[in-house]
């Protein structure tokens, strides 16, 4: 089975800061990553798929970049709504979650 | 607009069994992959189960294997999850989720969440 890894497993920046999470696939999984935000309470929210291709009504302060093993999700100037758990996810085989990077806003 | 509600969420025993159902309406269930995603408190997501659109393949995590069972009934746009020998590891919020096209590719859209808590 493919592992996923997520770093950090949190951080705490300030509003207008660059954020950026990374992900990494234990083998090669092309472009076949996926990212979500979820947030206290609620359902998981998807933000990118296929690496860099953003859902349709997601803010472009957003972005996905990588491929192969490695990955990198980054919000270009972060926001207060923005605090949130972000989750990687690969659909290259039978689906993985990475494990989690919790942003909270300084 | 996608609509998926789960139902079937509760308090069992360790050892017992619960049906879980999503009721999808929105988009032309039949076409599409559904999967089951769970969340144990305070923890990361974590695969289940998924099911193919048209030929009713079906998939499972390891830690679900030989006692959870996913089937849908295109009929009546339903999602199941049959569990089965619940351990307290099982306890979580469980979701439905729909796939962007097949297995392999996204979830686009997810349910609110149902609570599976194992228990005695």
């Amino acid at each position: 089975d493919i592992q996923m890894t997520q770093s950090p497993s949190s951080l705490s920046a300030s509003v207008g800061d660059r954020v950026t999470i990374t992900c990494r696939a234990s083998q090669s999984i092309g472009r076949f990553l996926n990212w979500y935000q979820q947030k206290p309470g609620k359902a998981p929210k998807l933000l990118i798929y296929g690496a860099s291709s953003l859902q349709s009504g997601v803010p472009s302060r957003f972005s996905g970049s990588g491929s192969e093993t490695d990955f990198t999700l980054t919000i270009s100037s972060l926001q207060p709504e923005d605090s949130a758990t972000y989750y990687c996810q690969q659909s290259y085989s039978t689906p993985a979650f990475g494990g989690g990077t919790k942003v909270e806003i300084k | 607009e996608v609509q998926l509600l789960e139902s079937g969420g509760g308090l069992v025993q360790p050892g017992g069994s619960l049906r879980l159902s999503c009721a999808a309406s929105g988009f032309t269930f039949s076409t599409f992959a559904m999967s089951w995603v769970r969340q144990a408190p305070g923890k990361g997501l974590e695969w289940v189960s998924g099911i193919s659109g048209s030929d009713d393949r079906t998939f499972y995590a390891d830690s679900v294997k030989g006692r959870f069972t996913i089937s849908r009934d295109n009929s009546k746009n339903t999602l199941y999850l049959q569990m089965s020998s619940l351990r307290v590891e099982d306890t979580a919020v469980y979701y439905c989720v729909k796939a962007s096209t097949s297995l392999s590719s996204w979830f686009d859209y997810w349910g609110q969440g149902t609570l599976v808590t194992v228990s005695s």
